[in-house]
């Protein structure tokens, strides 16, 4: 799986969007970008994933560059609940076969009154 | 909305000692993973398992780690001869399907081997 690069941490305002950057320079035709997040020390969870499109859902939108060598998480409308440690990790996906998650070190978002 | 669980949340067992750590995962979801976090550091991948047989395990997964599907909802780790450097919160995780897909995570055991 392709290297991630992400910064350690970032502060964000509460109600403000919080933009968090991954560079994945080296990535491969068939790999896919995941977001995961974990909060305090619970258990990972998923957030986004996508190919080459931007992605949104009910949680962030996933904004992936054209030449695919980096990607940006938003959260539009940050609140406390979202100070965690967000994790970008690239992936192959290939159906029917197992496919362990690599975590960096990720970068901690606080989210600030 | 259907959850991954682990029991029990804290295990505490003295070293040389075997524990097994139970996970239920989302009952329709086929892949099956483990991971562990040592306190202040990375998660890390263990094993992952398919089709009743292990898919891959990293080099942490020696031979006192063992998984186990005793029957057709549960999900369990032991570990044999645990070490001190055994400690860590354990994070169970399952997928509808492979690769492809995302994985839906335990709130995870934290074991601490004294």
């Amino acid at each position: 799986d392709a290297k991630t690069t992400q910064p350690p941490s970032m502060d964000c305002a509460e109600g403000r969007a919080a933009n968090l950057p991954c560079n994945h320079s080296t990535i491969s035709g068939n790999e896919y970008v995941y977001w995961y997040r974990q909060i305090h020390s619970q258990g990972p969870q998923y957030i986004i994933h996508g190919l080459k499109n931007n992605e949104t859902n009910e949680m962030a939108s996933l904004i992936i560059t054209e030449d695919r060598k980096s990607s940006t998480l938003i959260l539009p409308h940050a609140t406390l609940r979202d100070t965690a440690v967000y994790y970008c990790i690239v992936r192959v996906s290939y159906t029917g076969t197992a496919s362990k998650l690599t975590f960096g070190t990720g970068t901690r978002l606080q989210v600030t009154l | 909305e259907p959850e991954v669980t682990q029991t029990p949340s804290h295990q505490v067992t003295q070293m040389g000692q075997e524990v097994i750590l139970r996970c239920v995962p989302i009952s329709n979801h086929l892949y099956f993973y483990w991971y562990r976090q040592i306190l202040g550091q990375k998660v890390e991948f263990l094993v992952s398992f398919y089709n009743n047989e292990i898919s891959e395990k990293s080099e942490i997964f020696d031979d006192r780690f063992s998984v186990e599907r005793p029957d057709g909802s549960n999900f369990t780790l032991k570990i044999r001869s645990t070490k001190l450097e055994d400690s860590a919160m354990y994070f169970c995780a399952s997928s509808e399907q492979g690769a492809g897909y995302e994985q839906y995570f335990g709130p995870g055991t934290r074991l601490t081997v004294t």
